[in-house]
């Protein structure tokens, strides 16, 4: 079980570019989750998506990101025009249910995207 | 507003002595909460978590205690290893969420040998 798998790791872009953002959720897990971390901060719940569709983006900027988890292949979280003030890592978590009571809910994270905008 | 570039608390302590790591909520409807470890480069690792219908809850070296009346959740670390350096996070989930965390700011952890 190779846990959440994010890809790139590292991702420099100029401002006015786009990013994307790979998220592979562990196996057999259907919710993925993507928070957005600052540096010396804790983590900002952005989107909160099953396949193909999405349950929860109350966290995420109205205006140049959006989501998707489609039926195959990874979630992606795509950034268009970056500026520098999204430069910051980029946290994928999956799980297997919603049942908040399970312990089987708990969020597995992936090791982060780091976006740099110069 | 956000606190952006602020130091993370830093708790500083000797290999084998025990870590007691606060936590303060904002949410009185939150009902369920969670500590995460974070090393340098690294996501967040699951280590514990507690339902508001407990007040304690044990793990292997680590015991998590709630406290509802004052809003507060601490993690102790019995015999802190050097290992157990990294950035500790509280995260609370609002019951109108799924796993709609609302992370706390983070206390480093630093253990000398």
């Amino acid at each position: 079980n190779a846990g959440v798998m994010q890809n790139p790791r590292h991702l420099v872009r100029r401002r006015g570019q786009e990013a994307r953002l790979r998220c592979s959720p562990m196996k057999g897990h259907s919710h993925v989750y993507w928070y957005r971390q600052l540096p010396e901060e804790g983590l900002k719940f952005m989107v909160y998506l099953q396949k193909e569709n999405i349950i929860d983006e109350s966290g995420m900027p109205k205006e140049r990101f959006s989501a998707e988890f489609p039926k195959e292949g990874p979630s992606i979280l795509r950034i268009q025009q970056v500026v520098r003030g999204d430069s910051a890592a980029y946290f994928c978590a999956s799980s297997k249910l919603t049942d908040r009571t399970s312990g089987a809910n708990v969020l597995t994270f992936g090791a982060g995207s780091r976006l740099t905008v110069l | 507003g956000e606190s952006v570039g602020l130091h993370l608390p830093t708790l500083s302590v000797q290999e084998g002595d025990n870590s007691i790591i606060n936590c303060a909520y904002s949410n009185s409807a939150s009902d369920y909460f969670i500590w995460y470890k974070q090393e340098s480069g690294k996501g967040p690792q699951f280590i514990i978590d507690i339902r508001s219908n407990m007040d304690k809850r044990q793990g292997q070296r680590v015991t998590v205690l709630l406290n509802k009346t004052v809003k507060h959740l601490s993690l102790q670390i019995a015999a802190t290893q050097p290992g157990d350096s990294a950035v500790y996070f509280c995260a609370e989930n609002k019951r109108a969420g799924f796993q709609k965390l609302v992370f706390g700011t983070g206390t480093r952890l630093l253990v000398s040998p």
